[in-house]
């Protein structure tokens, strides 16, 4: 069965530092994304990508985060200077165009990643 | 109303009894919702879709109630393996880009 892969599994990083976080999504999905999950709390949306640009971005999602597709197969996330409260599960999902899914079901189901421990110290 | 509210939990149940959750909801235009699966520090994994009144696929049934706008997960003859954090998701708005979460329901199935 097709998977998200996600790396590295944990990062263990000093605050202020620059984290990057790659996801290799599904090939023939065209939707990306990244959400995240503080310990104890909610997934969060952080950001979706489509046709190489940002389609839509959540409050979370401040200058300090980038995303970018560089070579066709890997998304990466990018904190530039990781604070304290980075810390936290972060996944990507795709998912396949509605128009290609093979039925209504499918058109909305994300993939997620097994997702990337980031603890900022 | 919170967007995607759940009981919290823990639901500790015996093996083999029937368990339901709800999810309530305060966008009334939402037209699809999900149930996924956590289990502990691992990625969700979608359970079921709901774009109607409801869906069945085994021992799990979803029903969805729109006049009050809550959803429910039943899961018949329980086994040690459901035990895990039920998620209800929800699209926000009509474009599914973006998935609002609920805090999920914490269940232990026991022996």
């Amino acid at each position: 069965e097709p998977e998200v892969t996600q790396t590295p599994s944990h990062q263990v990083t000093q605050m202020g530092q620059e984290v990057i976080l790659r996801c290799v999504p599904i090939s023939n999905h065209l939707y990306f994304y990244w959400y995240r999950q503080i310990l104890g709390q909610k997934v969060e949306f952080l950001v979706s990508f489509y046709n190489n640009e940002i389609s839509e971005k959540s409050e979370i999602f401040d200058d300090q985060f980038s995303v970018e597709r560089p070579d066709g197969s890997n998304f990466t996330l990018k904190i530039r200077s990781t604070k304290l409260e980075d810390s936290a599960m972060y996944f990507c999902a795709s998912r396949v165009p509605s128009g290609r899914a093979s039925s209504i079901s499918g058109a909305n189901v994300l993939t997620f990643g097994a997702g990337s421990r980031l603890t900022v110290l | 109303r919170k967007e995607v509210e759940q009981d919290p939990g823990p639901f500790n149940v015996p093996e083999g009894a029937t368990v339901a959750f709800n999810c309530t909801y305060s966008n009334s235009a939402s037209q699809s919702f999900f149930w996924y699966r956590q289990d502990c520090r691992k990625e969700p994994k979608l359970l079921m879709s709901v774009y109607s009144s409801g869906n069945e696929d085994g021992r799990f049934t979803a029903q969805l109630n729109r006049a009050s706008q809550y959803i429910s997960l039943l899961i018949r003859d329980s086994k040690l393996s459901d035990s895990a954090t039920y998620l209800c998701v929800l699209p926000e708005g009509g474009n599914n880009r973006k998935l609002i979460w609920g805090l999920g329901t914490s269940l232990a199935v026991n022996p």
